[in-house]
């Protein structure tokens, strides 16, 4: 069975220094994976997405991410983090079989102005 | 353009009220999905249309009842809900099959909803 974790409730980051959101992440065949962010009282925004090729992939907001697959991670960076970017962040798989995504449990972000 | 609209934004009802909820994409895609959200917890998905046929049905109460009019619409029609049922429902839709690994599901803003 598919799945992913991230095993940090809430990560605490003071702004201008680099963040680093994890996800690990669990499947049998090829790994489809996402991140998204959710404001508060908002939908989900998607922000990046690893299918295959470079394992470094770039997105949305000056995020990007880190593919490795000896790790089987998938974190979520940003060099230089704003305040603007407080919010709960999802990892999510995708079993290429069907249609179904499954997200982690979530990651509250806080920025410190 | 990766918008997707949900109405309303916020519906307070009571637990023998008749409601829906309404979710519409322009984005040509064939797939569309209705997720419940409670807070701080991740989305848990409730069912999945596919090219307007129901494709997954997650064991959803019958008090939830989705519909699907054409490949741009899709409701999701409340009957007899309980105060448990309060969450964030969030709509989403990808480009569906034969996207295959290309597919990645675009979000709605959500409905509030709270059942008294």
């Amino acid at each position: 069975a598919q799945s992913v974790a991230q095993p940090e409730d809430q990560v605490n980051v003071a702004e201008g220094n680099p963040l680093t959101v994890k996800c690990t992440y669990s499947v049998s065949g090829n790994p489809y994976l996402f991140w998204y962010v959710q404001y508060p009282n908002r939908g989900l925004q998607f922000l990046l997405k690893y299918i295959t090729g470079d394992n470094l992939v770039k997105g949305s907001y000056g995020f990007e991410a880190e593919f490795n697959k000896s790790q089987t991670s998938f974190h979520l960076k940003k060099p230089s983090a704003l305040v603007s970017d407080s919010a709960l962040y999802f990892c999510a798989v995708r079993d290429g079989r069907d249609d179904k995504i499954i997200f982690g449990k979530g990651t509250r972000l806080h920025i410190l102005p | 353009d990766t918008e997707v609209t949900q109405t309303p934004k916020h519906l307070v009802m009571g637990m023998t009220n008749k409601k829906s909820l309404k979710c519409e994409q322009h984005m040509g895609h064939r797939a569309m999905y209705w997720y419940k959200q409670k807070a701080k917890k991740p989305p848990e998905l409730m069912f999945v249309y596919s090219y307007e046929k129901l494709s997954i049905n997650e064991s959803v109460p019958s008090r939830f009842s989705p519909e699907c009019p054409n490949s741009s619409l899709l409701n999701l029609h409340l009957h007899a809900l309980q105060p448990e049922d309060s969450a964030l429902y969030l709509c989403a839709s990808s480009q569906g099959p034969p996207s295959g690994r290309l597919d990645t599901q675009y979000f709605g803003p959500g409905t509030r909803l709270t059942v008294l």
